[in-house]
């Protein structure tokens, strides 16, 4: 089957930088996406990986390793307004490009 | 502005009642898709329409029922035979689905309450 793997759960603190994980196991791999979702609202893009490598989009960045089936987003200088929940997300032809979603984790940031 | 618009934002239902929760945009997307999430959980696919007047299935389509008559509007019925309808429900479009690389544009939700 397909998976992916997120921590539930990260904190960190205001001004610093987090990183958030995920793994995933699916068939036919095209792509990896990150979206941010505040509590109560809907999700929003945030980011798209489909080769190796590191793209950064103002204070986030996102990663992917295609062999490592493994990718992760990077927060830097973390602001209050960045406490949501984060979720990856895989388009296979597995999945006939439909996205495959985490769990989510959520980012506590505390002053 | 575009976007999509659902509604209502809030929804309470006695078991054994249908009811219907509206999705439209005006982005001229051509794709848009239904999704549940519950809590702790990621989205999971209801439906998806690529095309009007076409449909398919997802990952938890029983219990559930799609029209797409016009392009704009993509409502989503929650059936009796749903048996567990409680749960925020998430519209969303994208221009096609032609790769893995679409970005979704998403409702504000609607969520159901199964009284």
């Amino acid at each position: 089957g397909q998976s992916l793997e997120q921590p539930s759960e990260v904190t960190a603190v205001e001004g610093a930088i987090v990183q958030i994980n995920c793994t995933y196991q699916t068939s036919g791999f095209y792509g990896l996406s990150w979206y941010q979702q505040h509590d109560g609202g809907a999700p929003t893009f945030l980011s798209y990986n489909a080769l190796d490598g590191l793209e950064e989009t103002g204070r986030f960045s996102s990663f992917l390793s295609r062999s490592d089936s493994y990718g992760y987003l990077l927060l830097q200088e973390l602001q209050m307004k960045d406490s949501a929940s984060y979720f990856c997300a895989v388009s296979s032809t597995g999945s006939n490009y439909q996205l495959i979603w985490g769990a989510g984790t959520k980012l506590i940031i505390k002053p | 502005d575009g976007g999509i618009t659902q509604s209502p934002k809030y929804l309470f239902r006695k078991e054994g009642q249908n009811v219907t929760l509206s999705c439209e945009q005006n982005l001229n997307h051509d794709a848009m898709y239904w999704y549940r999430q519950d809590p702790g959980q990621g989205l999971r696919l209801i439906y998806y329409s690529q095309i009007v007047n076409d449909f398919q299935k997802g990952d938890i389509a029983e219990g559930y029922s799609v029209s797409r008559e016009k392009k704009e509007s993509f409502p989503l019925t929650v059936t009796s035979a749903q048996k567990n309808p409680t749960a925020f429900y998430l519209c969303a479009s994208t221009r096609h689905l032609i790769s893995g690389a679409n970005v979704l544009t998403f409702g504000a939700g609607s969520r159901l309450t199964v009284l």
